[in-house]
């Protein structure tokens, strides 16, 4: 199994740009979610997807969406960039079992908004 | 709310120190607990884990116990090596509502 992958790894927009962050699993899991980690705040969960074409807002939705039309892939799109969203982005599934869950977490795509 | 606090960091030791990463947390219910490894350059993986009052999760050296009359999960390793240096997270579960609450994170760094 691959895991989870995500692309690119390293992209540099200007302000008001629009792109999309690939993320894929091959482990058949039907949550998957997408965080942002910045200096000091750890992991914020940005949206959130309990299976195929069904998607949920976390902590820090706004400027970002969703989509869920396989279980495979979960892209998260940016439609118009800001400096803000400077950050490094991960996207993970997750394997819930009855005692808890283990999250599966891609290598992450760092993204400078100029 | 549920909440989760680390200390802070930089957490700086030599090789071969013991380490402590302190994590506590606010629950309503019973949480299943966890911590996760960045190292540089890398996504997250889970370190070890713990579902229940009293159990002690392990992996690599590290241990953590489940402590419900402190509402803790410390983070703990006997002798640290250089390549321990990453940041580590804290992080509950709770099966009420699927979501996994996360610490900030402590950068733990190892000198020779």
């Amino acid at each position: 199994n691959a895991g989870v992958t995500q692309t690119p790894k390293f992209q540099v927009l200007k302000t008001g740009q629009s792109m999309t962050l690939q993320c894929a699993q091959d482990m058949n899991h039907e949550y998957m979610s997408w965080y942002r980690q910045d200096p000091g705040m750890g992991l914020r969960l940005i949206h959130y997807s309990v299976g195929a074409g069904i998607t949920d807002q976390g902590e820090v939705p706004n400027g970002y969406n969703v989509s869920r039309s396989t279980t495979e892939d979960f892209p998260l799109r940016l439609l118009s960039a800001a400096p803000s969203q400077t950050s490094v982005y991960f996207c993970a599934s997750r394997e819930i079992q009855g005692w808890g869950e283990t999250q599966y977490f891609g290598p992450g795509t760092r993204l400078l908004v100029l | 709310g549920n909440s989760v606090t680390q200390m802070e960091g930089p957490v700086t030791l030599s090789e071969e120190a013991f380490l402590t990463i302190n994590c506590t947390y606010t629950a309503t219910g019973y949480p299943s607990l966890f911590w996760y490894v960045q190292y540089p350059g890398e996504g997250l993986q889970l370190l070890l884990k713990a579902t229940k009052a009293d159990d002690k999760g392990s992996n690599k050296g590290f241990e953590a116990t489940y402590r419900k009359e402190t509402t803790s999960f410390h983070l703990e390793k006997g002798s640290v090596q250089v390549s321990d240096s990453a940041v580590y997270f804290c992080a509950l579960y709770m099966d009420s509502n699927y979501q996994l609450i996360w610490g900030a994170g402590t950068k733990l760094i190892i000198k020779p």
